[in-house]
């Protein structure tokens, strides 16, 4: 079965540009929730989508946003990129409703905005 | 608010030695405890979980033990290898919850 598939793997933007983030869940996984990991901060949630609803947002500003399609695949976007929105973006996919915290996450997409 | 602290940071052993990384949590409520191993360049893949019903799980050379009464719960790694050397972190959640909690991870260097 093949894993989380995230794109694209390496970008590096300029500030006050956008990004969009595209990832593909497991096979037959209806969740996916996006994290944020820097050195400093480590892993910070994002958001998390199931049946393409919103259900929880983390503590980060309207400039981040995502949207989950009807086959379950996720998308999230950065608007007026700032310097300390360099990090590498994880997206996960959790198997039900009943597990949805257990998570399987991709290998990330590393954003440098300079 | 919730919280899971994990030591230590880093961690150093010899090949073939044992390591152990271990987290405290503070959400009692929390009943699920799952182990991220992040290479580099890569990200966090689940190695291996518990649950709060079950005391110690062991998978090969890995197992997870868990004290609910004390909110602890470690990982143990035997016969390290050098392709063992990774991020660790530990996390905590609640079933049926979104929520996981994180700790911030232990970077293990096992050495030749």
């Amino acid at each position: 079965k093949a894993g989380v598939t995230q794109t694209p793997r390496y970008l590096i933007k300029t500030r006050g540009q956008q990004v969009t983030l595209s990832c593909s869940p497991i096979s037959g996984h209806r969740s996916v929730s996006w994290y944020q990991q820097t050195p400093g901060q480590g892993l910070q949630f994002l958001f998390e989508y199931f049946s393409e609803t919103q259900r929880n947002k983390g503590n980060f500003p309207g400039r981040f946003s995502g949207r989950q399609f009807s086959n379950s695949r996720s998308e999230m976007n950065v608007s007026t990129l700032e310097l300390g929105d360099s990090a590498l973006y994880l997206c996960a996919s959790s198997p039900s409703e009943a597990r949805r915290n257990t998570i399987y996450f991709g290998e990330g997409s590393w954003l440098t905005v300079v | 608010g919730e919280n899971v602290e994990q030591h230590p940071s880093t961690l150093s052993v010899q090949e073939g030695d044992s390591a152990v990384i271990k987290c405290t949590y503070s959400d009692s409520a929390s009943n699920y405890f799952p182990w991220y191993k992040q290479e580099l360049g890569k990200g966090p893949q689940l190695i291996i979980d518990i649950r709060s019903n079950v005391g110690e799980k062991k998978d090969q050379r890995i197992a997870v033990t868990l004290n609910k009464t004390a909110k602890h719960f470690s990982l143990h790694i035997t016969e390290t290898q050098p392709e063992d050397s990774a991020v660790y972190f530990c996390a905590a959640s609640r079933d049926g919850g979104f929520k996981t909690i994180f700790g911030a991870g232990t970077r293990l260097f096992v050495k030749a």
